[in-house]
């Protein structure tokens, strides 16, 4: 067990339709990563946040969005849902500084399904 | 943009051999992790290496790091079934990271 939460862990919903995914990541950590698993695309790297602020961003639609709360959680929020979007939904946190090389530790991840 | 490349993606070995899973990438980097994924299951961090020469190991897993050849290889000493899994590298700069497809390793007795 990372200490990395995510709900819900199936999510089964319809073309067009908005989701919200939820990850708490493990205490003490500032960091929050979201990731697609899919097996067109593979892994790919969304969204970081740094304790509230947005920090890096990479292969994210516009259709979809994400916040980290000043509890820290995360939420990372999909909308007009595609097909194609179905996949594994990882998020990931990280301690502050260097002394963990900013290793990432993982949460179960949520499973969407469009349909 | 930065791409990583990973080989062999499927790896049958026989316990208690060794190999090496290779990942190479395009640009510089800040850090390369390796991770682990079972089947059905998340994503295991299994090293973090940061700089050239860097070499890290846990059990019989053994990783390197060869900034100047874009290269960070990934031992397996006397293979057990044990480490049947996926193994993924990822390339990090300025906080985005870009993985490799994965090398799908079966180790058989």
């Amino acid at each position: 067990d990372s200490g990395v939460t995510q709900t819900p862990k199936h999510l089964i919903t319809a073309t067009g339709q908005r989701v919200t995914l939820r990850c708490s990541p493990r205490s003490g950590d500032l960091s929050v990563y979201w990731y697609q698993q899919s097996l067109d695309q593979g892994l790919q790297f969304l969204i970081q946040y740094y304790n509230g602020e947005e920090r890096a961003k990479g292969n994210i639609l516009e259709r979809f969005s994400a916040q980290q709360f000043p509890d820290l959680h995360s939420e990372l929020n999909l909308s007009s849902l595609e097909l194609g979007d179905s996949a594994l939904y990882f998020c990931a946190s990280s301690s502050p500084g260097t002394s963990a090389h900013n290793e990432q530790f993982f949460g179960p991840g949520t499973r969407l399904t469009v349909l | 943009e930065l791409k990583v490349e990973q080989n062999p993606l499927f790896l049958s070995m026989q316990e208690g051999k060794n190999y090496t899973i290779y990942c190479n990438y395009s640009t510089t980097s800040d850090r390369l992790y390796w991770y682990r994924q079972d089947p059905g299951k998340s994503l295991e961090s299994l090293f973090v290496l940061l700089s050239n020469g860097a070499v890290k190991q846990e059990g019989r897993l053994m990783a390197s790091l060869d900034t100047k050849a874009r290269l960070s290889t990934l031992h397996i000493t006397a293979a057990v079934h044990d480490l049947s899994a996926t193994y993924f590298c990822a390339v990090s700069n300025a906080g985005k990271s870009t993985f490799g497809d994965g090398t799908t390793l079966t180790v058989k007795p």
